[in-house]
């Protein structure tokens, strides 16, 4: 089945500085990768929408000069958390949608705790 | 705009009990209807599914079918297992995934 792998699985980040999460497509291609957040014991809240070589569509409340996603490649999509701060830690999920089949596959997560 | 709703938990059953975790959705058009599994530490996996109405989805002895009259999808499964213990998703799909809140089930021997 299709896989999406997310890297790191889990970070550890002192405040003010950057982290950068991979979320890659491992055997289709996906001109839609899709960015969640989610806190304990929370569902998943929707950050953004990234398109392949375009610029990400971000939710409401979301700064898109805080969480900086790039959609380089069919495969790859970037989400870097800027000037991180503790408030900031949370579960972060990716998916992906795939080009043909039209499904969206999710990531297993990336735990982020800035400190 | 499009939502889902499903019963809160959390769920406490003992092994080979009965299980029924209530979703409605609301929704203009017919979105494709999911449930999706979160075990600890882990991200979401998709259970099962259904695209259209009367459909029936079903997976590792879960089911669930796309009622159109009564906007559910109601995830079922006839005997649960301490495996099973983990956070159910119930979502719709329309331009964006759209979850519900979650149900923690557990499962105790």
């Amino acid at each position: 089945g299709a896989v999406v792998s997310q890297h790191p699985s889990w970070v550890i980040c002192k405040s003010g500085t950057s982290v950068k999460i991979e979320c890659r497509s491992l055997d289709f291609q996906a001109t839609t990768m899709f960015w969640y957040r989610q806190f304990p014991k929370q569902s998943l809240m929707l950050m953004a929408t990234s398109n392949e070589g375009s610029k990400a569509t971000y939710e409401q409340g979301v700064e898109k000069d805080k969480f900086l996603i790039n959609h380089a490649s069919l495969t790859l999509s970037t989400l870097t958390v800027t000037s991180a701060h503790p408030e900031d830690s949370s579960f972060y999920i990716c998916s992906a949608r795939d080009l043909v089949a039209f499904e969206q596959y999710f990531g297993p997560g990336t735990r982020l705790t800035v400190t | 705009g499009n939502s889902v709703t499903q019963m809160e938990g959390p769920v406490t059953l003992s092994e080979e009990a009965f299980l029924t975790i209530n979703c409605t959705y609301t929704a203009t058009g017919y979105p494709s209807l999911f449930w999706y599994v979160q075990y600890p530490g882990e991200g979401l996996q998709l259970l099962l599914k259904a695209t259209k109405a009367d459909d029936k989805g079903s997976n590792k002895g879960f089911e669930a079918t796309y009622r159109k009259e009564t906007t559910s999808f109601h995830l079922e499964k006839g005997s649960v297992q301490v495996s099973d213990s983990a956070v159910y998703f119930c979502a719709l799909s329309d331009r964006n995934m759209r979850f519900g809140a979650g149900t923690r089930l557990t499962v105790k021997p």
